[in-house]
């Protein structure tokens, strides 16, 4: 069975900063999906960026990007000039490829504040 | 705004009763996830319908059950409720339920059992 896991409970960092947060998955699939989602305090879950394991190429999505390491099975996802608004709990999931269950396996989320 | 409705937002309830949470997915979307967010166990896959047929089951108990109608919501069904089934559900939908998919969740149900 495949899982995911956030090792960093907390992080910090300060506003127009860099922070990275850590994800690693173990799998015996070569072929998958890997997701971050968002979710504020509103509760509402929102995905920030979405990799396919076959593109070699590392997702990017404006201040948001990723660094797949496919051979150490690990996503990172780096926030640039980081804003108030990306306060919130982040979560790492799985998904695998092909066929019709698009069910997310997903990691215990980090907890990212911002300081002004 | 994701398009995914969910109703009620707050639920209290008491041992052993029964509650129904209700979802209504965004317009067009035929997939429905429920998905469970607990402070011990983390976000937990429930179950997949698409168009009507479960097409999916995770760790959901045997003490719940879910459907999706016709018109495509959905119903998420806790009978025999227990403490520890208090926690956050989430309605999530997609438009064809594939792996790839973008799914839109919806803000929750807090069910508190007493």
């Amino acid at each position: 069975a495949q899982t995911v896991t956030q090792s960093q409970p907390e992080m910090s960092v300060q506003e127009a900063e860099t922070v990275t947060l850590s994800c690693t998955y173990d799998t015996s699939e070569s072929d998958y999906y890997l997701f971050w989602y968002k979710q504020p305090p509103s509760r509402q879950m929102i995905l920030v960026i979405r990799q396919e394991a076959y593109k070699q190429q590392n997702a990017t999505e404006n201040r948001f990007s990723v660094n797949f390491q496919k051979a150490a099975k690990s996503f990172s996802l780096k926030i640039s000039d980081s804003q108030l608004g990306d306060a919130a709990m982040y979560f790492c999931a799985y998904s695998s490829y092909g066929g019709s269950q698009g069910n997310l396996i997903f990691g215990k989320g980090t907890k990212l504040s911002v300081k002004p | 705004d994701s398009g995914v409705t969910q109703t009620p937002k707050h639920l209290i309830t008491a041992t052993g009763q029964r509650v129904t949470l209700r979802c209504s997915p965004r317009s067009g979307d035929l997939s429905v996830y429920w998905y469970q967010q607990s402070l011990d166990q983390g976000l937990q896959f429930l179950i997949q319908y698409y168009n009507g047929e479960e097409r999916a089951k995770g760790n959901i108990l045997e003490r719940f059950s879910a459907q999706q109608f016709p018109d495509l919501h959905s119903e998420l069904n806790l009978s025999s409720l227990e403490l520890g089934d208090s926690a956050l559900y989430f309605c999530a939908s997609s438009p064809r339920g594939a792996t790839n998919e973008k799914l839109f969740f919806g803000s929750g149900t807090q069910l508190s059992v007493l």
